[in-house]
Order: C-alpha cells, then structure tokens, then sequence
C-alpha cells in the first residue's frame, strides 16, 4: 500500500458515457497528478495540482475534467470519450515535488 | 530530442548476475532523478531517488548519476526472478515544477 488509494480500479463506459474516478492520498502531500499510461508509450502527465490549485494542464481535451476538492482527493471526470482513450489512468502525490507515489491506477476501456 | 531516454528492451540476465539499466536525459539543469519499478498490470512503485553525482546503494540497488554527461544507471546486484519488471527513469525537468517526465521503461527478464 502507498497510500495511494484510487477507484474504481476497473471501468468500462460508452462514449456517451459520463463517469468519475476518484483518488485519495493518505500520506499528507501537498500535491496531486493525473497520468495516463498507454501501450509503448511513456507515462503521460495530464494535470497537476499544488495546494489545490492547478498548476499544469498539459493540452488534455476537455473530455477530461479534474477536480480537486481539498489536498487529499482529487477527480477526472470522464464524457464523450473516444476508444483511444482507453488506457491506465494513474493518480499520483507528492510532497514538494519530489518522489511521487502512485495508485494502483483505474484501467478505463471505452467501448 | 526525447527528454528522457532508456533502451526498451527486453535486457535478459541471468539469476545471480548484475543488471545495467541506463537512462540518458536532455535538460542540463535537471536535479532530481528516480528509478520506478513496474510489475505487468500494476502501477509504478519508487524503488530510488538520487540527487548528487556519484552512487547510492540501497540493499541491492544502487543508482549511479553523471551529471556531466547526462545520463542516471540503476545497477540491481544479485538478479532474482522477481526483479522481472519494466525499469522507469524519471527525471525532473529543470523549471519543471512539481513535474516528473518519465522515459518509456526498460524490461528486465531475470531468468533462471
């Protein structure tokens, strides 16, 4: 366990489909990432958030939309997306932005 | 130019032996580097992180950084089948912020 704690671990939705993943970081960081993770390609950063805001938006469509309520949680909401985006999406957190600790990742099909 | 480089593989060693895994990076100024390791299916896992130039030994693991000619090894001593996974390096980019760039990963099959 690193204390990374992300749900659901599988998801499977249409493309009309609007659905949420969820992470939660037990550790006391200050900082929270999403990442995308596909087949023979490096991990992928989509956002980043410090202290609750957002601080990194790396062209991600908005098909995708993160939330951070407070610096535990943090969301990607999912709608309208394409079969291409299937892949692992990987939550992440740090502490002053060095070592990050993942989640066990949330493996989205999008049929 | 990739910001962070690794050899893909499959590098095979055998059970008992030394395995090299190399990673070469772009950004001169960076200052932070790590090895994950990444089972089949399962997320990364921070096996070292290593600042300074020189070695850093942790049972083992030992990272190796050269500032000069940009590049950060992992050396894993005593190779066990276990250690079979993808190896990724992960660098943070000078003014990068809180930001990693990872490179795409080296598998490592320790055979038997």
């Amino acid at each position: 366990e690193t204390g990374v704690t992300q749900t659901p671990r599988h998801l499977v939705m249409g493309m009309t489909n609007k659905k949420s993943l969820k992470c939660e970081q037990h550790l006391g960081h200050n900082a929270m990432y999403w990442y995308k993770q596909s087949a023979k390609k490096p991990l992928e950063l989509m956002f980043v958030y410090s202290l609750e805001e957002r601080v990194e938006n790396n062209s991600v469509p908005s098909r995708f939309s993160p939330e951070c309520p407070n610096s535990s949680h943090l969301f990607l909401h999912l709608h309208t997306l394409q079969p291409e985006d299937s892949a692992l999406y990987l939550c992440a957190s740090s502490l002053g932005g060095r070592e990050l600790f993942f989640g066990e990742g949330s493996r989205l099909t999008v049929l | 130019q990739k910001e962070v480089e690794q050899n893909s593989g499959p590098l095979s060693v055998p059970e008992g032996a030394i395995a090299s895994l190399n990673c070469t990076y772009s950004d001169r100024g960076s200052q932070s580097f790590f090895w994950y390791r990444q089972y089949s299916g399962k997320s990364p896992e921070l096996i070292m992180s290593i600042y300074s130039n020189g070695d850093k030994e942790d049972g083992r693991f030992t990272a190796q950084l050269n500032k000069a000619s940009q590049y950060v090894s992992l050396l894993i001593r005593d190779s066990q089948p276990s250690d079979s996974a993808t190896y990724l390096c992960a660098v943070n980019i000078a003014g990068g912020g809180n930001k990693l760039t990872f490179g795409t990963g080296t598998q490592l099959k320790v055979e038997l």
